[in-house]
């Protein structure tokens, strides 16, 4: 089975210091998602990508995180600098994408992020 | 935006009974909702969906409901197993699109 490569999985970084996080979607998905998930409650978009273009970023707190998926395959998201409050699981998710009728996500492992 | 209420927080059975997981939406275009389970320490992964042109789907053990007029969707395990036990999110689409927002979703023990 296809899967979202994720890395690292487990991240403990000081708070004011920067961090990166790496996703591989399934080969052919052309949408990728960045989730961030605190403990307890459910996921939230903090990204869209189609290809290499961004669609939606609207949640994503711009003053210290950037994304990006230069060659439309595989995508970084940074925070610089972290900050306590971005303690959390940080999921990738892929897919076809609407235009091809395909609508359930995959969801990669997802990096644990701890700052101290 | 959408804001998708799920109820209750945490739900424990026995195992064999049926648990029913519910949720609300507030966006009337939404038009895809899909249901995650999450195991420990695991990725959400998608067990089944329902678009808004139909209103009920199964799939062995498990069904949803959607009752598009009062804009609630439920999630039903039937004869509920100790491996059914994990956390379970409702999501409910953002306007036309088939982007999700998820509930704050139900941890549902199975004692065996």
């Amino acid at each position: 089975e296809a899967e979202v490569a994720q890395s690292p999985r487990y991240k403990i970084t000081e708070k004011s210091q920067a961090v990166a996080f790496w996703c591989d979607p399934i080969s052919g998905h052309a949408t990728l998602y960045w989730y961030r998930q605190i403990l307890g409650q459910g996921p939230e978009l903090l990204v869209q990508f189609q290809d290499e273009s961004v669609v939606d970023d609207s949640q994503l707190p711009k003053d210290r995180f950037s994304a990006e998926r230069l060659k439309g395959v595989d995508s970084t998201l940074k925070i610089q600098p972290a900050e306590l409050g971005d303690s959390a699981m940080y999921l990738c998710a892929s897919s076809f994408g609407e235009e091809k009728g395909v609508h359930g996500y995959t969801f990669g492992s997802g990096t644990r992020l701890t700052v101290v | 935006g959408e804001n998708v209420e799920q109820h209750p927080s945490t739900l424990s059975v026995q195992e064999g009974d049926s648990a029913v997981i519910k949720c609300t939406y507030s966006d009337s275009a939404s038009n895809y909702f899909p249901w995650y389970k999450q195991e420990l320490g695991k990725r959400p992964q998608l067990i089944i969906d329902i678009r808004s042109n139909v209103g009920e789907k199964k799939d062995q053990r498990i069904a949803v409901t959607l009752n598009k007029t009062a804009k609630h969707f439920s999630l039903h395990i039937t004869e509920t197993q100790p491996e059914d036990s994990a956390v379970y999110f409702c999501a409910a689409s953002i306007g036309g699109s088939y982007i999700p927002t998820f509930g704050r979703g139900t941890s549902l023990i199975v004692h065996p």
